[in-house]
């Protein structure tokens, strides 16, 4: 089981800052499957990018996914308020399909 | 566009088995998995396994000798079955299109494992 480690675990900002969230595999995650999801409280996880770096339809271009192998990352260019959520990374190359523990972007 | 809704008991006593169901909308095939998440209050994202059309399924090794996935295609529906279940099972569980990634999701319900 490929374990996904996400890191920072809080990262607080103030709107208008860039936001880095990196995600790092125990093993190398065949042909970048990884995905990126955004969870605000009291709702479904939402998925922003697949395969390291498409963006889901309709998810805004501040939000850019890179990485492969076993580093990944997730780049908002200029937060929003409405960015303020948890993000969680989860791969798809193998099986069992695996989360990452998340990331909570706050506001500062 | 696809929406996906949960329906079940919220409430399971230990040892019984929970039983929940999704019913899809707006765009039902043929062509897609559907899979089962969940999420222990205040905790991560636990993947527990999905299921094709044709019926074929994948379980996660670590819940995978409690679960059982059914779909029934005549009412656009998929069902989970997870049984013996203890406190550590109590979660939302969300049903959501696809084997790989997720998209989308349903709402989530809450499911209390509880005497």
């Amino acid at each position: 089981e490929i374990v996904l480690t996400q890191s920072p675990g809080t990262l607080s900002l103030s709107p208008g800052e860039r936001a880095t969230l990196s995600c790092r595999a125990s093993q190398s995650v065949s042909s970048s499957y990884l995905a990126w999801y955004q969870q605000k409280p009291g709702q479904a996880p939402r998925l922003l990018i697949y395969g390291a770096s498409s963006r889901a339809t309709g998810i805004p271009d501040r939000f850019s996914g890179s990485g492969s192998g076993t580093d990944f990352t997730l780049t908002i260019s200029r937060v929003e308020p409405e960015d303020f959520a948890v993000y969680y990374c989860q791969q798809y190359g193998s099986s069992p399909r695996t989360f990452g523990q998340g990331t909570k972007v706050e506001i500062k | 566009q696809v929406q996906l809704q949960e329906s079940g008991p919220g409430l399971v006593k230990p040892s019984e088995t929970l039983s929940l169901t999704c019913s899809v909308s707006g765009g039902y095939n043929n062509d897609y998995y559907w899979s089962w998440i969940r999420q222990p209050p205040g905790k991560g994202l636990e993947w527990i396994g999905y299921i094709y059309y044709s019926g074929s399924t994948n379980y996660n090794p670590s819940l995978k000798s409690r679960v059982t996935m059914s779909v029934d295609t005549s009412k656009n529906q998929f069902s989970l079955k997870l049984s013996s279940v203890t406190v550590a099972d109590t979660a939302v569980y969300y049903c959501a299109r696809g084997a790989a990634r997720f998209d989308p999701w349903g709402q989530g319900t809450l499911v209390t494992v509880s005497s």
